[in-house]
């Protein structure tokens, strides 16, 4: 069985304090690691697609890398504006579903 | 562009009533797919459609639960006879296609709770 795992569950950030998300998988033949924002009361905004190993994709003060194992979402001095929920989500082969972790909650503090 | 829509954005009923929730894609997008999304939990995917093929309905939880599209276009997810277990965020997403180089956008969700 495909599974996700993201961690920590909760992380509290000060402003400009740069950390690390964490997420592991065991999804047969990956073809696809996804990660999602998701604010309050929104659906899940897109970020990264990932395809293999040792790639790294950025975007403003965001960066996500994967490995055979697990995926990093690195956030550089992050801003209050970058408080929410973060998924990261497989995909296996062709299927088209996609196994999602429970999420980080992010929050940063000014 | 307009994303995707979903409504209604809130719903509460009372245990034993039906409800239909329903989805817009973004235009253009061959397949849409239905999530829920329980409280502290990952997000689990229900049914999946993809063009005029068959849909797949192997994540639905119970017989209760059933869906339709028309076409490339709305989708409605319909709970029959809900329970409390029903309450959720029902997410719904649509892609270009299925094919695992397009991501997946999803809309604001509906909020079921039952009472």
């Amino acid at each position: 069985e495909d599974q996700v795992t993201q961690s920590p569950e909760a992380l509290r950030l000060q402003e400009g304090e740069s950390s690390s998300l964490n997420c592991s998988y065991t999804v047969s033949g990956l073809r696809g690691l996804f990660w999602y924002r998701q604010d309050p009361g929104k659906g899940p905004e897109f970020l990264f697609t990932l395809y293999s190993a040792g790639e790294e994709k950025e975007k403003e003060r965001l960066k996500a890398t994967l490995t055979k194992k697990e995926s990093f979402l690195h956030i550089t001095a992050p801003k209050p504006e970058d408080s929410a929920t973060y998924l990261c989500a497989g995909r296996r082969g062709s299927n088209y579903k996609l196994t999602f972790g429970k999420g980080t909650l992010l929050t940063v503090n000014p | 562009g307009a994303g995707v829509s979903q409504s209604p954005s809130n719903k509460v009923t009372e245990k034993g009533k039906d409800v239909e929730l329903r989805c817009d894609p973004i235009s253009g997008h061959t397949a849409l797919y239905w999530y829920r999304q329980r409280l502290g939990q990952g997000l689990e995917f229900l049914i999946y459609f993809q063009g005029n093929s068959a849909p797949d309905k192997s994540g639905l939880p119970s017989d209760r639960f059933s869906a339709e599209r028309t076409g490339e276009s709305v989708s409605t997810l319909t709970i029959q006879r809900t329970q409390q277990e029903d309450s959720a965020v029902y997410l719904c997403a649509s892609s270009l296609d299925a094919t695992s180089l397009n991501e997946q956008f999803f809309g604001p969700g509906t909020r079921l709770t039952v009472l």
